[in-house]
C-alpha cells in the first residue's frame, strides 16, 4: 500500500509570495495533519483536519491556511510568505482522532529567498 | 517552553551495543508517547509507542520504557545496527476535544559505529 504522498517535492519561492503544498493519506485515513520542521528542530503542530473539517490549529499565523477536500487529501497554503518559513512541511494521516498513530510524508522542503 | 525535551543532541554507540535514547516531558496530561526515526530528506518513521496505562513496549530489537512519575521514558535500541543511524524524535499526544496533536522534542542524533 502507498504510504502518505506530499507534492511537490521541494520548491523555492521569494518573500511575498504564497504557496500551496498538496498531501494524500494513506487510503482508509480520514485525517490529515500538517507539521512545519525547521532546522534543528522537531517537528511543529500546525493543523489537523478531521472529515473536511478543521478539528485542530496550532500557535501559527492567518497567514496559513488548510482545507481537506472529498477524498481525504488535503493542502496547506501559506500567504505572504517570510524568510522564516522556510522549512520542510511534513504531513500526517491517521485512521481516526482522538488517538491513532499519525504516519509521516516524506516532507515539501520550501526555501523562502 | 518546551514540553518535551530530548537534552542528548547525538548520540555514538558502537554495532552490536545496546543504544539508550532518553525525552522527559513537563505535561502531566500527556497519556500516549511515541518514537519516531528520520533519515535525511525522508519523512518521520513510526517505531514504537506507549500508553501511560503501561511502562514497557517492545517491539523485536526496540523496546520503550515509561517512568510517569518521573515524566520520563527511553527508548533502548538492542542490538544497535549501522542502519539505526538517524535522528530520533521522541513525542508525545495531546489530546483535547476529539482532536490529537503530536508534541515533539528536537530530536537524538544516534550514530551506531560498525
Amino acid at each position: 500500500d502507498a504510504g502518505v504522498t506530499q507534492s511537490p517535492t521541494h520548491l523555492i519561492k521569494t518573500r511575498g509570495q504564497h504557496v500551496t503544498l498538496r498531501c494524500s493519506p494513506i487510503s482508509g485515513h480520514k485525517s490529515v495533519s500538517w507539521y512545519q520542521q525547521v532546522l534543528g528542530q522537531g517537528p511543529q503542530f500546525i493543523f489537523q483536519y478531521y472529515e473536511k473539517e478543521e478539528r485542530g490549529r496550532g500557535n501559527f499565523p492567518d497567514r496559513f491556511s488548510a482545507r481537506q477536500f472529498p477524498n481525504y487529501s488535503s493542502e496547506l497554503n501559506v500567504n505572504a510568505l517570510l524568510l522564516g518559513d522556510s522549512a520542510l512541511y511534513l504531513c500526517a494521516s491517521s485512521q481516526a482522532l482522538p488517538t491513532d498513530t499519525q504516519y509521516f510524508g516524506p516532507g515539501t522542503r520550501l526555501t523562502v529567498l | 517552553d518546551q514540553q518535551v525535551k530530548q537534552n542528548s543532541p547525538s548520540l555514538s554507540v558502537q554495532e552490536g551495543r545496546i543504544s539508550i535514547l532518553n525525552c522527559d516531558y513537563t505535561n502531566s496530561m500527556f497519556d500516549y508517547f511515541l518514537w519516531y526515526k528520520k533519515y535525511p530528506a525522508e519523512g518521520p518513521t513510526f517505531l514504537i509507542s506507549i500508553s501511560s496505562i503501561k511502562d514497557k513496549n517492545e517491539d523485536g530489537r526496540f523496546t520503550v520504557f515509561l517512568n510517569k512519575s518521573a515524566k520520563h521514558l527511553s527508548l533502548h535500541i538492542v542490538p544497535s545496527q549501522p542502519g539505526d543511524s538517524a535522528v530520533y524524535f521522541c513525542a508525545a499526544s495531546e489530546q483535547w476535544g476529539g482532536s490529537e496533536k503530536l508534541v515533539f522534542g528536537k530530536g537524538t542524533k544516534l550514530t551506531v559505529n560498525p
